[in-house]
C-alpha cells in the first residue's frame, strides 16, 4: 500500500528546543515536499527536493531545514522553534500525473 | 506572480442544494488544475484534476482559460461531502503546486 509516514502526529515543545519532524514513503517517488496549513492562508510549501541531495525553497522556508539523504526520507528541523511555528504540518510526494499523496499531518505547538 | 485565489472561507448549503466552490488563478503559461479534498480528520487527499474531465464523487470542474477559473460544482450537495477543499495549481517549469487558500463547505441537513 502507497503510504507516506509522518512522525510525530503531535507535538508539544517549548521555544528553541530542536525538534524534528520525520516524512517516509515507500513508492520510490523522487519528488517530495513539506507544507504547512494555516487557518485563513492555506497550504503553504515550505521545502521540496526533487532527488536524494536535491533541495530547495518553498515559500516560507525560514527557520527550517530538510535533508534528503536516501529516496524515502525527507526529515523536516526546526533548530529553535517559535511560537510562530505552531501550526499542522503535511509532508507530500508527486506521484505520476502529477498527483500529490499527503501523510497525515503533524499537529505542533510551539510554547 | 503564480497564484490561486479561492475567495470563500466558508461556504455552507443546505443538503440537496447546489454547490459551487471558486476558484480563480493567474498563471501566465497553460495552467494545470487540481482539487483537494480533506474531510474531518483524514489526510489531503485528490478530488479531480482538469485534464482528466471526470467527474468524482458527482463533483466536476470545468478549466475557463477566459475568465481564469476552475470552479468546483455539484449539482445537490450531500452531508458527507462537508470538508476543507483546496485548489491548487501547478507550475509547469519547476514542478511546483501553488494551494489556494481552501474554502471549508459546510453541508447542513
Amino acid at each position: 500500500e502507497a503510504q507516506v509516514t509522518q512522525n510525530p502526529r503531535y507535538l508539544i515543545t517549548v521555544t528553541g528546543k530542536k525538534l524534528t519532524v520525520t516524512c517516509s514513503q515507500n513508492m520510490n517517488h523522487e519528488y517530495m515536499s513539506w507544507y504547512r496549513q494555516d487557518p485563513g492562508l492555506g497550504l503553504r510549501q515550505i521545502y521540496y527536493s526533487m532527488n536524494v541531495e536535491v533541495t530547495d525553497k518553498g515559500d516560507v522556508p525560514e527557520g527550517y531545514k530538510v535533508s534528503r539523504k536516501e529516496k524515502r526520507n525527507f526529515p523536516l528541523i526546526l533548530e529553535s522553534p517559535s511560537p510562530n511555528q505552531t501550526s499542522l504540518y503535511f509532508c507530500a510526494t508527486l506521484a505520476g500525473a502529477n498527483v500529490l499523496t499527503f501523510g497525515a499531518g503533524s499537529r505542533l505547538t510551539v510554547l | 506572480a503564480q497564484r490561486v485565489t479561492q475567495p470563500e472561507k466558508l461556504l455552507s448549503v443546505f443538503k440537496g442544494a447546489p454547490v459551487e466552490l471558486k476558484c480563480n488563478y493567474s498563471y501566465s503559461g497553460s495552467p494545470e488544475l487540481f482539487w483537494y479534498v480533506q474531510y474531518s480528520r483524514q489526510r489531503l487527499q485528490l478530488l479531480l484534476r482538469h485534464i482528466s474531465r471526470e467527474s468524482i464523487k458527482g463533483f466536476t470542474a470545468d478549466l475557463n482559460k477566459g475568465e481564469t477559473s476552475f470552479h468546483l460544482k455539484k449539482p445537490f450537495a450531500q452531508e458527507e461531502d462537508s470538508a476543507m477543499y483546496y485548489c491548487a495549481l501547478k507550475e509547469s517549469n519547476t514542478g511546483k503546486l501553488i494551494f489556494g487558500q481552501g474554502t471549508t463547505l459546510q453541508v447542513k441537513p
